[in-house]
């Protein structure tokens, strides 16, 4: 079984712009949650959705916005970039009877 | 908020050394994952280990949910164990959705 996998693996954008980044969970998972990392800290909690209702939203701006799909893929959405939104964002998921979560490689997202 | 405190945040060690780290929080916890990312930022499942004792390997770790710690044991390291250790727990009720990390502990092996 494919893990949790996560596009794109890197990204560039311009102060200002629209990011999306996706998240296929693992077969079977209908929790997705997401991540942003900056630099030398831990984790942070963004969002999390199960069967495409938004469970739990972390202390972000409403410029990030979530969704999940009938798939339970997702999206993350973050508009009007700034550069303090550079950071890896980790998606993870988790099964019904699944100890634990398993998350995906991340997607690094630098704002230049 | 649930708070996660990790010691030491740096350890040097030689190849072949044995090391502990902990985890310290301070509410009741329905989940606690100890991770590994590697140097490409990929997060490594340890182990779930809300409480009890369970060993993998060289690694090995405990969970005192009572006390409100956790502990990582590395034995006899290896270079390929250097990275950032991270503890993640879920808070019991209200908030359990979310994984509240440390700040974690980076190891370093020499060989």
């Amino acid at each position: 079984d494919a893990g949790v996998t996560q596009s794109p693996t890197h990204l560039i954008k311009t102060r200002g712009q629209h990011v999306t980044l996706r998240c296929s969970p693992i077969s079977g998972h209908k929790s997705v949650s997401w991540y942003q990392q900056v630099l030398g800290q831990g984790p942070q909690f963004i969002f999390q959705y199960y069967e495409k209702e938004e469970r739990g939203r972390g202390n972000f701006p409403d410029r990030f916005s979530a969704r999940q799909f009938p798939n339970y893929s997702s999206e993350l959405n973050v508009n009007a970039l700034l550069l303090g939104d550079s950071a890896l964002y980790l998606c993870a998921s988790r099964g019904a009877r699944a100890y634990g979560y398993t998350f995906g490689s991340g997607t690094r997202l630098t704002v230049v | 908020g649930i708070q996660v405190e990790q010691s030491p945040p740096d350890l040097i060690l030689q190849e072949g050394a044995n090391s502990t780290l902990r985890c310290n929080f301070s509410d009741s916890v329905n989940n606690l994952q100890w991770f590994h990312q590697n140097p490409w930022g990929q997060l490594i499942n340890l182990f779930y280990i809300p409480s009890g004792t369970k060993q993998n390997g060289r690694l090995s770790a405990t969970t005192v949910a009572t006390e409100r710690y956790s502990l990582l044991y590395i034995s006899s390291s290896q270079t390929t164990d250097s990275g950032v250790y991270f503890c993640a727990v879920g808070a019991s009720g209200a908030g359990s959705y979310q994984l509240t990390f440390g700040k974690g502990t980076k190891l370093s092996v020499i060989p």
